[in-house]
């Protein structure tokens, strides 16, 4: 079946620094990444849409300059949060998918991200 | 705008006992899929079934089964025979058909335990 890897599992960072957060799909060509944020014992929130080669859309309330996402491969979409706060601590999570008329999302297993 | 409730922040069920997870949705859309997805402890997100708007049989996959009542927009989910590794974390999901695929929205959740 299809993967979607994430790394980092966890990252801890000092606030005010960056910290690159990187979303591969393993055995398949995703034309679109997601990328969802997580709080502790809440749902998942839709953060950004990313399409391969053109600027993610983001969703609204999401700083574009604050998280920043590149889809730059079929293969790859990186999110870096940069000058990292504390209220950034969260699960990241990505997922893929193959084809604009495919329904199915592939997720990968989250980063857990904390800031000092 | 698109949404789903869950109105069971937490269920309980006994071992081998058959359950029902209540997810209701709200869309004008004429085309959308309905998921559920499974997330334990470790945060990875796991695909159960899939209900599409224009499926008129409701979808099974195993233990897991969607009874899809469209006119009540509801997509309850039953699992049967429960077992210990169904402990976790239960999201109905929605993704609404655009151009782009867009708008995936999540429910808030259940959390299911399943006593021995």
């Amino acid at each position: 079946g299809a993967v979607v890897s994430q790394h980092p599992s966890w990252v801890i960072c000092k606030s005010g620094t960056s910290v690159k957060i990187e979303c591969r799909s393993l055995d398949f060509q995703a034309t679109t990444m997601f990328w969802y944020r997580q709080f502790p014992k809440q749902s998942l929130m839709l953060m950004a849409t990313s399409n391969e080669g053109s600027k993610a859309t983001y969703e609204q309330g999401v700083e574009k300059d604050k998280f920043l996402i590149n889809h730059a491969s079929l293969t790859l979409s990186t999110l870096t949060v940069t000058s990292a706060h504390p209220e950034d601590s969260s699960f990241y999570i990505c997922s893929a998918r193959e084809a604009a008329s495919s329904y199915e999302q592939y997720f990968g297993p989250g980063t857990r991200l904390t800031v000092t | 705008a698109q949404k789903i409730t869950q109105t069971q922040p937490g269920m309980f069920v006994q071992e081998k006992e058959a359950v029902t997870l209540d997810c209701t949705y709200d869309t004008s859309d004429q085309s959308y899929g309905l998921f559920w997805y499974k997330q334990p402890s470790s945060g990875e997100m796991i695909f159960l079934i899939y209900q599409g708007s224009y499926d008129e049989q409701n979808a099974t996959e195993g233990r897991y089964s969607l009874n899809f009542q469209k006119a009540r927009k509801s997509a309850n989910l039953v699992i049967s025979a429960s077992q210990l590794g169904d402990s976790a974390m239960y999201f109905c999901a929605m993704i609404v058909r655009d151009n782009y695929g867009q708008n995936f929205v999540f429910g808030p959740g259940t959390r299911l335990s399943v006593l021995p």
